[in-house]
């Protein structure tokens, strides 16, 4: 089957520590992994993605690491702000167009 | 440069009406998605259409639900004799091509009462 999971649910951090989560799935013909940021009413943004023929991605403090023979990535924020506060989904696309979504972890920054 | 638009961005129904959620798509995007997220949960692909063609409804219930994406005007959603389940954010998303980058519009909150 086409599953995401995600890793942790909630994740507090203190302003200007480094923040990792987590997602792995599970069908290896998966090619593509965005990751969305969604705050309080407003639609999901894509902040950074990552496909299956690259390891790493860097976009500024947020990062991307893909690991195809374990089956995972991770979005790595350095440098974490307030306004980072919100709910990050990762997705994969496993090679149907859709993407299938992890069930989201809420970041809370500490000022 | 506009993003993905939707509207309503909020639309109550009493059980048994009907609701349609409207979506245009990105300038020079002709592929649309839509999902459904209940609160405190992650976005479920419904349906995926190109212009004049539904491409992947497999995520869409059989019945009551219905989508389209005519050659002229916005994608819509239709979700007829509405109940209490339906109750959610439908999101719409659009890109360029197959594979390529989904954006997100706003989103619409139907609650049916």
């Amino acid at each position: 089957g086409e599953n995401v999971e995600q890793h942790p649910s909630t994740l507090s951090v203190q302003e200007g520590d480094s923040a990792v989560i987590k997602c792995t799935y599970s069908d290896s013909a998966s090619n593509y992994f965005p990751w969305y940021k969604q705050e309080l009413g407003k639609g999901p943004q894509l902040i950074i993605d990552i496909r299956s023929n690259v390891g790493e991605k860097k976009d500024q403090r947020i990062a991307v690491t893909l690991n195809k023979t374990a089956k995972h990535f991770s979005l790595h924020i350095t440098e974490t702000q307030p306004e980072d506060s919100a709910v990050y989904f990762c997705a994969v696309n496993f090679g149907n167009e859709k993407l299938t979504f992890g069930t989201g972890t809420r970041l809370t920054i500490i000022p | 440069n506009a993003g993905v638009m939707q509207n309503p961005r909020h639309l109550v129904r009493r059980r048994g009406q009907e609701a349609r959620l409207r979506c245009s798509p990105m300038k020079g995007h002709s592929h649309v998605y839509w999902y459904r997220q209940l609160p405190e949960e992650g976005l479920k692909f419904m349906v995926y259409l190109q212009k004049e063609n539904i491409i992947d409804e497999s995520g869409m219930p059989k019945e009551r639900f219905s989508a389209e994406f005519p050659k002229e005007g916005p994608s819509i959603l239709r979700i007829q004799q509405v109940v209490r389940g339906d109750s959610a954010a439908y999101f719409c998303a659009s890109s360029r091509d197959r594979d390529a980058e989904q954006y997100f519009g706003p989103g619409t909150r139907l609650t049916v009462t």
